[in-house]
């Protein structure tokens, strides 16, 4: 079955670097775009931007440009999402989702089972 | 910040049916599908409603989506305990050239 495995949750210092991982199976990895989105505690859903997973291609939402990065390793069908000099802010559930697209309409799913990163000193 | 409005809260019995709004604009809502996503607690999000009112395989009958102007709505019939989860709309952005959540909306069943 179509799924997206994300890494394990993260506790990181002010300043420093994490990687998350997203792996995806049961369909062709280039097929479908990923897209990164962020949950802070208590809070709605944030579109963070999308990755075209045939050209490694990255677009980026406002807000999320500069310390943030979406790459690609297809050789292992896995995306990743590394933020840099990380801030207190960013203290959040991070969720990758494919995208699915049909008629001019695109829509998520599946969707990764969500990385808790916690940025505290 | 999220450009969708929702209402914060709804509320129903179970067997009661339950509908939440998702305002928008002539830019989002207005010119793209809207998708509904369910989270219940403590999971991740998951597909419930895509292209305005299609449901996937899997997804119950007693949720349906529909859509007209700037807004849409997402209806529960026959309400669950199940159900209890936070509700999210989404709509691609032409002006922002993004998608766009809705603020969420969490469903409590009494």
């Amino acid at each position: 079955q179509v799924q997206l495995v994300q890494s394990g949750s993260e506790l990181k210092k002010p300043g420093a670097s994490v990687k998350v991982s997203c792996k995806a199976s049961g369909y062709t990895f280039t097929s479908y775009a990923m897209n990164w989105v962020r949950q802070a505690p208590g809070q709605g859903l944030e579109w963070m931007g999308w990755i075209n997973t045939n050209t490694g291609n990255p677009t980026y939402a406002q807000g999320f440009t500069g310390r943030f990065v979406f790459s690609l390793d297809t050789s292992v069908s896995t995306a990743y999402l590394q933020i840099s000099s990380l801030k207190a802010e960013d203290t959040a559930v991070y969720y990758c989702a494919r995208v699915v697209y049909s008629s001019s309409s695109g829509w998520f799913d599946p969707w990764g089972q969500g990385t808790l990163v916690t940025v505290s000193s | 910040q999220s450009v969708l409005t929702q209402p914060p809260s709804a509320s129903g019995t179970p067997g009661q049916r339950v509908t939440i709004s998702c305002s928008g604009s002539s830019s989002n809502i207005g010119s793209n599908t809207v998708n509904w996503y369910q989270q219940l607690p403590g999971t991740a999000p998951k597909l419930l409603i895509y292209s305005n009112n299609q449901r996937p395989s899997g997804v119950p009958d007693r949720f349906s989506g529909s859509k007209s102007g700037t807004s849409a709505s997402l209806a529960i019939s026959g309400l669950q305990s199940e159900d209890e989860a936070d509700y999210y709309c989404a709509a691609w952005d032409d002006s922002l050239n993004g998608l766009v959540f809705g603020t969420g909306t969490k469903v409590t069943v009494l």
